[in-house]
């Protein structure tokens, strides 16, 4: 597909459990983002890959957050014993230059519900 | 205060009417970002500016770095443009988007 994918769309897990989120970004972005929106909440920065540079982590809320960006392409974001408030939509963006400010197109979300 | 600010929070528009939507920042930006939120979720980038004024189709946007400032337009809107329109701002050290709380706009037929 042309466009950023994101999997599971829906996923719902007990408290305490571990996730992992998937992006596909569109082929050939150097640039990959995760964003949280929470429910009835704007969209909050999570993380952010460019190229072969250290990852800017600084939106990441706890450190049960983590994400990983293999072979410059797909993204895997990791939460670590879930707790309720984790409970949002993640969604991921990708663009192909991450300097010179460059649109970001983004996935459909994941909407993770933690019991 | 919140680095971007958005008003109206909610917008209720009847069909064909022109509608103006306002993001004010308050950090140095390197561009600003306009997207629409549809009630399914899904996000659409509509502009990424830094300077002067860009049009598509019926929606335009414009901003004044000087006055750290950007507005949305949208021209004879119809039902179809009901969305939550996000203004995001890009910092100088680098692409994360700040974002401002949204505009729930709806319009009647």
């Amino acid at each position: 597909g042309a466009g950023v994918s994101q999997s599971p769309s829906n996923k719902v897990t007990e408290k305490g459990k571990d996730v992992e989120l998937r992006c596909d970004p569109i082929s050939g972005h150097t640039a990959l983002y995760w964003y949280r929106q929470s429910l009835g909440q704007g969209l909050e920065f999570l993380i952010y890959f460019q190229g072969n540079s250290a990852p800017d982590k600084s939106g990441l809320p706890s450190d049960r957050f983590s994400a990983e960006r293999t072979g410059g392409s797909v993204s895997t974001l990791t939460i670590q014993r879930t707790q309720q408030e984790d409970s949002a939509v993640y969604l991921c963006a990708s663009s192909f230059v991450a300097s010179g400010s460059t649109r970001q197109f983004f996935g459909p979300g994941t909407r993770l519900t933690v019991l | 205060k919140n680095e971007v600010e958005q008003s109206p929070q909610n917008l209720t528009a009847q069909e064909g009417e022109f509608i103006t939507i306002n993001c004010s920042y308050s950090v140095g930006i390197s561009a600003l970002h306009w997207l629409q939120q549809h009630p399914g979720g899904g996000i659409v980038s509509l502009f990424m500016l830094s300077s002067g004024k860009k049009k598509h189709g019926r929606l335009i946007a414009t901003i004044n770095i000087q006055e750290k400032h950007s507005s949305l337009h949208i021209t004879a809107s119809h039902p179809r443009d009901s969305a939550v329109y996000i203004c995001a701002v890009e910092g100088t050290s680098g692409s994360r988007l700040t974002f401002g709380e949204g505009t729930q706009l709806t319009v009647n037929p």
